[in-house]
């Protein structure tokens, strides 16, 4: 059932680097692509979300971006500091929300 | 705080028994949804219910079924339970339908099946 392919599995970066965690989809009914945060003991918190109407989303330090032709969207974390230390996890949905599909997971971990 | 609420945090059994997991959504929250977590891996999708009704199914097992019952609380119940089953379970709950939007995730419903 993995719809979403995500890669790597684990990610090591120094303060300040770039972390880029990338996704492929397949389905082309999904037009809902979030990325969601995991702290160790805790559930899945929403990062940042993108729409396949626009390529680039850009909150803060976190931007997605989004290759519709290539059914490809990424994670860049800029200036990467050890508190972003997580899983983080993309996903897609279909317009009505229903069977929110997850990618496997990267284990992001940020070295002071 | 997410809002969800899930019961019970840790539960350890044996091999054959049956557990109910249960989760109370947002308030004003109509869908639920429950994931499988097992170690090291993503989030595997089981099961969605909107409004007291069944709208998606990921693999879920023929032993695993799950309700949302009137006051939109939902109940996963695992059942034969194999050292396998073994993970962290999480349900979610989100507005409902219309356009996609953010899940809200409880904290997860660890079981150890020994």
């Amino acid at each position: 059932q993995q719809q979403v392919k995500q890669s790597p599995q684990s990610l090591i970066v120094q303060k300040g680097g770039i972390s880029i965690i990338n996704c492929a989809y397949e389905n082309t009914a999904f037009d809902y692509f979030p990325w969601y945060q995991q702290f160790p003991g805790k559930g899945p918190a929403l990062l940042i979300a993108i729409r396949p109407d626009v390529s680039e989303k850009k909150e803060g330090r976190f931007t997605i971006s989004f290759n519709k032709s290539a059914k490809q969207f990424s994670l860049h974390i800029m200036d990467s500091q050890p508190g972003d230390s997580a899983t983080y996890f993309c996903a897609a949905s279909r317009a009505n929300n229903n069977d929110m599909r997850f990618g496997a997971g990267t284990r992001l971990t940020v070295k002071p | 705080d997410s809002g969800v609420t899930q019961t019970p945090k840790h539960l350890i059994t044996a091999t054959g028994q049956r557990v109910t997991l249960r989760c109370s959504p947002r308030s004003g929250d109509l869908s639920v949804y429950w994931y499988q977590q097992s170690l090291d891996q993503g989030l595997q999708f089981l099961i969605q219910y909107y409004n007291g009704e069944e709208r998606a199914k990921g693999n879920i097992l023929e032993r695993f079924s799950a309700q949302q019952f009137p006051d939109l609380h939902s109940e996963l119940n695992l059942s034969s339970l194999e050292l396998g089953d073994s993970a962290l379970y999480f349900c979610a709950s989100s507005h409902g339908q219309g356009t996609a939007g953010e899940l809200f995730f409880g904290e997860g419903s660890r079981l150890t099946v020994l």
